[in-house]
């Protein structure tokens, strides 16, 4: 069955920290693709990044990176030296090739508060 | 814009009334999606339409939930019958050919049954 799971409901830092958002997955497929959205206040899903299943090459866009491990099933997600305009809903996803349709599957979220 | 626009932004509804929500995706556009997301719950799939037609609508809780592309560009979200616990934020997403390209999100249409 397929299945996201991020165990961290809520994270509280102080701006310039760095910060870690956990992400594990579940699926029976060998193609699939992993997401990471960002939701602020206003509710609108905002893309971040889309991994494949055969790219485990970790990936870094200006402050944030991302660690792609099929051995243990995750996918976190790192912010580094935080700012307050960070400060959201962040849900990873999972997509399977399976399903030929694109459709997402989400974690529950974690709420990321940065403090000025 | 140049984003997905859903209508209304809140829509509050008696008990047993019927509603309909509306998502205007990105132009051109083929793919479309409906997902429901409860307070405190991330975002879960209702349907997926490829162009005109439903591909997939195996996330639609009951019968009481419908949906519509008509000429493959809006999409309307029709509920009847509501009940308290439909309440959510329903989210209309688009992509360019579906599959796994990026999903464009909408802001959402805040839907609270009294």
């Amino acid at each position: 069955a397929q299945k996201v799971t991020q165990a961290q409901t809520e994270i509280s830092v102080v701006e310039k920290e760095d910060v870690t958002l956990d992400c594990v997955y579940e699926t029976r497929d060998t193609t699939y693709y992993l997401f990471w959205y960002k939701q602020p206040p206003s509710g609108e899903l905002v893309f971040l990044i889309r991994r494949n299943s055969f790219d485990e090459q970790n990936e870094i866009s200006g402050r944030y990176s991302w660690n792609f491990q099929k051995s243990t099933s995750s996918f976190n997600f790192t912010i580094t030296a935080s700012q307050v305009v960070d400060s959201a809903v962040y849900f990873c996803a999972l997509s399977e090739n399976s399903s030929n349709t694109g459709k997402l599957i989400f974690g529950q979220g974690t709420t990321l508060q940065v403090k000025p | 814009g140049a984003g997905v626009s859903q209508t209304p932004s809140n829509k509050v509804t008696e008990k047993g009334k019927y509603v309909e929500l509306r998502c205007d995706p990105i132009s051109g556009h083929t793919a479309l999606y409906w997902y429901r997301q409860s307070l405190g719950q991330g975002p879960e799939f209702l349907i997926y339409f490829q162009g005109t037609g439903a591909a997939d609508d195996s996330g639609l809780p009951n019968d009481r939930f419908f949906a519509v592309r008509p000429e493959g560009s809006v999409s309307t979200l029709k509920i009847q019958r509501t009940e308290r616990g439909d309440s959510a934020v329903y989210l209309c997403a688009s992509s360019l050919i579906g599959g796994n390209t990026e999903a464009f999100f909408g802001q959402g249409t805040r839907l609270t049954v009294v």
